[in-house]
């Protein structure tokens, strides 16, 4: 069946660091791939996605590359900032009509001054 | 973007007692909505999936007795949690499905059963 896999955390990085968030997929067909960034006490917002392969998605200095050869859709951004700290979740939806979202373990991810 | 809402943000209710939680879709209608719950520092686990007009589709191991959805409209989907125990508390979190199949998700409610 459809699975993701994302690096554990936490992620502890200074502000302005390079952030990598590493997430991987299992899925059979075209699946449509998510990142999305839940906040202390929040619910989820959707980040970024992408529908097809080597397609890129982006958001708030956050990128995401579709990448079938290696099934992966690492999160990327090239200066994080305190405000960043949050729990990031990478999901798969598979193709063919509305199917459920698949989520990955979630990585925390703390920002310091 | 769409909004959806959910109602308690959080409760705190008595060993014994039920809790109804409410998700609305604010703009948009939705046929189908989901339910989630997440344990402190865990991912989402869903529960059930919850279809207008008809039965909600749980997951397996989730009690369909114990928590009750009840999809009456196509703007409102309830979670009713019976007889709730401490175990039951968790985060809730509901999510729709607008009609272009993109997913937003609620705040979240916080159940905390003494």
């Amino acid at each position: 069946g459809n699975s993701v896999t994302q690096m554990e955390g936490p992620v502890t990085l200074s502000e302005e660091a390079f952030l990598t968030i590493n997430c991987t997929y299992t899925a059979t067909g075209y699946p449509s791939l998510f990142w999305y960034v839940q906040y202390p006490g929040e619910g989820l917002q959707l980040l970024l996605k992408a529908t097809k392969a080597d397609d890129k998605g982006s958001n708030k200095g956050f990128e995401a590359t579709y990448r079938k050869e290696t099934t992966s859709f690492h999160l990327e951004k090239g200066s994080v900032q305190v405000s960043d700290s949050a729990v990031y979740f990478c999901a798969l939806r598979g193709s063919g009509g509305y199917n459920k979202l698949i989520f990955g373990a979630g990585t925390r991810l703390a920002v310091h001054p | 973007g769409a909004v959806v809402s959910q109602h308690p943000s959080w409760v705190i209710c008595k060993s014994g007692t039920s809790v109804k939680i409410e998700c609305r879709s604010l703009d948009f209608q939705a046929t189908t909505m989901f339910w989630y719950r997440q344990f402190p520092k865990q991912s989402l686990m869903l529960m059930a999936t919850s279809n207008e007009g008809s039965k909600a589709t749980y997951e397996q191991g989730v009690e369909k007795d114990k928590f009750l959805i009840n999809h009456a409209s196509l703007t409102l989907s309830t979670l009713t949690v019976t007889s709730a125990h401490p175990e039951d508390s968790s985060f809730y979190i509901c999510s729709a499905i607008d009609p272009s199949y993109e997913q937003y998700f609620g705040p979240g409610t916080r159940l905390t059963v003494t």
